[in-house]
Order: C-alpha cells, then structure tokens, then sequence
C-alpha cells in the first residue's frame, strides 16, 4: 500500500520560531510537493521537487523553504513563522508528470499554529 | 494564481437524493482530475480525465469533462453518508508540473 508520511499531525509554534515539516514516501516517486490548504483558497503549491536537490518555487514561496537529500523526504522549513502562515499543510508525490502516471498521493497533513 | 472555480461550496442533502457539482475556468487544461478528501485525511485521487468530451464512470459517480477542456463535473446518482466529504477538481496544464486546485465543494449526506 503507497504511502506518503508527515511528521506531525498538529503543530503550534510561536512567532518567529524556525519550523521544520517533514515529509516522506515509500514509493520512489521521483516528485514531491508541498501544499498549503485553506478555505476557500483550495490547495496552493508552496514547491515542488523533482528529483533530490532539485526544487522549483511554486505559487507562494514566500517565507519558505525546502531541502531534498534523499528521494524519499522533502522537507518544508518556515525560517521565522508567522501568523499568517496558520494552515493546513499537505506533502505529496507523483510518479511521473507524464499523464497516466502523474497521480498525487497525498500524506494527512499537518495543522500548524503559530501564536 | 488561476484557480478552478466549483460550485457549489457547499451542499448538504438527504441519502437517496443526486447531486451535480461543477468546476470551471478560463483555462485549458490538458488533463483534469478529481479528488475526495475526508476529515482529518489527505486528498485521494477519484478519476482522472484527459479528452475533451470524455465521461467517465466510478460506480455512482459520474466525472464529464467539458468539450473545450475549461471545466468539469460530477455527478453523484443516489447519494450515501459515505459520500460526505471534500470534492476538489485539480486541472492540469501540458509539460509542466503545476496543478492548479478548486476552490472545493463541501459535500454532507445525511442518513
């Protein structure tokens, strides 16, 4: 059974503390990403990797960053959180970009506060 | 940020009854998919389309995509309390790696 892993469930964190989000998956996919999800907003894409050390700023990096050095873990870090970055984060990965093998398969997510 | 819009937002009905949502943009997509994510859960994958014009079947689940490939929709016959859940459309555009989600569709069916 595929299976994408994070770290934490729920996570409260205070204002300017460095966060780290971990994600990491069994299937050897070559891509990952990392999405936040909020109402109404759907799921934006923060980055995407497709392949280790390799990564591609996705709609809001703003205030992130991300660290592959295995294939199998993508790594979301907050360097100084802030309030607004209160959300639900979702770690995924794919196969492939190929259609027909460019399915997502999504970890649970983490929740994050920060106070 | 282009987003897919669906609608409804929400949508609450009675076991038995059918249901339609709707995702629409201005954007071409070259493949479209449809996700359910439960509470507390990661989205997973329904069905995927990729012709303009297709229609897809899932058991009560119906999935269209829309001829000129802008929008989509689902159509659920007879719906049960396990369908409740949270319906996102994620379009896709040609060679890239972005996928662009909905806004969501809210689903409750009630026993």
């Amino acid at each position: 059974d595929v299976k994408v892993t994070q770290s934490s469930r729920y996570l409260v964190k205070r204002t300017g503390e460095k966060v780290f989000l971990e994600c990491v998956q069994d299937m050897d996919h070559e891509n990952m990403f990392w999405y936040r999800q909020d109402p109404g907003l759907g799921l934006r894409l923060i980055y995407f990797s497709y392949d280790v050390k390799m990564k591609e700023k996705g709609d809001i990096p703003e205030g992130y960053s991300v660290s592959r050095e295995k294939k199998e873990r993508f790594s979301l870090i907050l360097e100084s959180a802030s309030t607004n970055q209160t959300s639900m984060y979702l770690c995924a990965s794919s196969l492939s970009l190929r259609e027909g093998h460019n399915e997502q398969f999504f970890g649970p997510g983490t929740r994050l506060t920060v106070l | 940020t282009q987003l897919l819009e669906q609608s409804p937002q929400f949508l609450s009905i009675q076991e038995g009854e059918n249901l339609t949502v709707y995702c629409n943009s201005s954007s071409v997509f070259s493949s479209l998919q449809w996700y359910r994510q439960e509470p507390g859960e990661g989205p997973v994958l329904l069905v995927t389309v990729v012709t303009g014009g297709e229609v897809k079947k899932l058991k009560r689940l119906t999935f269209q995509f829309g001829d000129a490939r802008k929008d989509s929709s689902l159509h659920i016959t007879a719906a049960q309390p396990g369908d409740t859940g949270l319906y996102l459309c994620a379009g896709a555009y040609s060679g890239t790696y972005k996928y662009i989600f909905g806004t969501g569709t809210r689903l409750k069916v009630l026993a």
